[in-house]
Order: C-alpha cells, then sequence, then structure tokens
C-alpha cells in the first residue's frame, strides 16, 4: 500500500510565482482533504472533497488559492500568485467515507512551500 | 479563533514515567476527538480516539479521557518511551453527518533516555 502521495516533497519559490501542490490518494478512499500547517495555528483544513466534489471550502484562505479533484486518483493545489506568507507545510489527506461519519484520516508526508 | 487548543507548546519527559497531554476545546458541539502523531519530515498518524458518550479510551500504553463538563481531553502515555517523542495533535469533529476535523497546534513530546 503507498499510501498518500504528495508531489513535490519540497518547493521554493519566489513571490509572485504561481505554486502547484500535488496529491494522489490512497485507492478506494472517496474523501480528500488539503490541511496547511504553520506554528501559529497548527494544522487548518483547507478544503476538503467527497466523491471528486467539493464540500467545504470555507478554510481557503482568500482568492488566491484554489484547489480541483478532476478525477478520484488525483487533486491539485494551487496559489497564484503566491506570496511569503504562504510559506507552511501543506498536507494532503484521504479516508474512506462511510455513512457521514468521521474516519480516520490518512495524510500524506506534505509538502514544505517556502515563498522568498 | 482556536476552536481546540492545545496550550503546551513542548513537553519533556524522563523515560519510564508518565507523559500528560492536554487538550481543551470551545466548541459544545463536538463530539468525537481523536489524537494524531507526527514524526519531523512525515505526515500524522492517527494514534487514538473517543466519543462524548464515553470518558476513556484505552489503547496499549495510551489512554484517552474526556471530561465533557469541563470542555478538556488528555492523553495518556504509560511508560514513556522514547519513540514516543513526536508532535502530538489533538483534533475534534462533530461525529454523524461530518467529516470535518479541527486540529490544535500541536504539542512537542521529547521522552528523556
Amino acid at each position: 500500500d503507498a499510501g498518500v502521495i504528495q508531489s513535490p516533497r519540497h518547493e521554493v519559490t519566489e513571490m509572485g510565482q504561481e505554486v502547484t501542490l500535488r496529491c494522489k490518494p490512497i485507492s478506494g478512499h472517496n474523501s480528500l482533504f488539503w490541511y496547511r500547517q504553520t506554528m501559529m495555528r497548527g494544522l487548518e483544513l483547507l478544503i476538503y472533497f467527497n466523491n471528486n466534489v467539493p464540500i467545504d471550502d470555507s478554510g481557503m484562505p482568500e482568492d488566491r488559492f484554489s484547489a480541483k479533484m478532476p478525477n478520484a486518483s488525483f487533486s491539485t493545489l494551487k496559489i497564484q500568485p503566491s506570496e511569503p506568507r504562504d510559506s507552511a507545510v501543506y498536507f494532503c489527506a484521504s479516508s474512506p467515507r462511510t455513512s457521514g461519519r468521521v474516519q480516520t484520516q490518512y495524510f500524506g508526508p506534505g509538502t514544505r512551500l517556502l515563498v522568498l | 479563533d482556536q476552536q481546540v487548543k492545545q496550550n503546551s507548546p513542548s513537553l519533556s519527559v524522563q523515560e519510564g514515567r508518565i507523559s500528560i497531554l492536554n487538550c481543551d476545546y470551545t466548541n459544545s458541539m463536538f463530539d468525537y476527538f481523536l489524537w494524531y502523531k507526527k514524526y519531523p519530515a512525515e505526515g500524522p498518524t492517527f494514534l487514538i480516539s473517543i466519543s462524548s458518550i464515553k470518558d476513556k479510551n484505552e489503547d496499549g500504553r495510551f489512554t484517552v479521557f474526556l471530561n465533557k463538563s469541563a470542555k478538556h481531553l488528555s492523553l495518556h502515555i504509560v511508560p514513556s518511551q522514547p519513540g514516543d517523542s513526536a508532535v502530538y495533535f489533538c483534533a475534534a469533529s462533530v461525529n454523524f453527518g461530518n467529516e470535518k476535523l479541527t486540529f490544535g497546534t500541536g504539542t512537542r513530546l521529547t521522552i528523556i533516555p
């Protein structure tokens, strides 16, 4: 079992550039979550999908952030334009949603983003 | 507004002793609570959970206690081992009809050999 796969693992970019983070969930899982980790705020949920449909994007900080899930095995989180305050570790997680109950979420290794 | 708070950013405990990590929450709608453990350069992994219908859940060396009236939960690790050194996140959710987890800021636990 490969687990949740994220790429790239590290990204350094300059302010104003577009950044795209990628995620492949665990096969068979039908819920996918994007989180951001910072020292001040811990793990914040940005958006989550169920069966490729965005369910809750209330955590997306602003219009510069967008996320897509074109199929069950792939999702992207895009930041355009990026700013230094976006520097953080971004995690993707997936879970086998059943009956709308909370299920264990399985996290990828994260993408460490640094915006200069 | 942090609905889940872990007020101790770090904790050091001697190997073999008990580690107690604390978590407070403000949203009275939360009825399901989880602890996740995170090693450096890895994603968090699920450790243990508890539903609000219980006040204690035990799994090996790990026990979670829930005090609903105080809106407080704690994770006890007995005995503490060097491999327990990690960041521990508390999370909360409304169990039914909602998959959304609200996480705290984490507590870094260091076990001293």
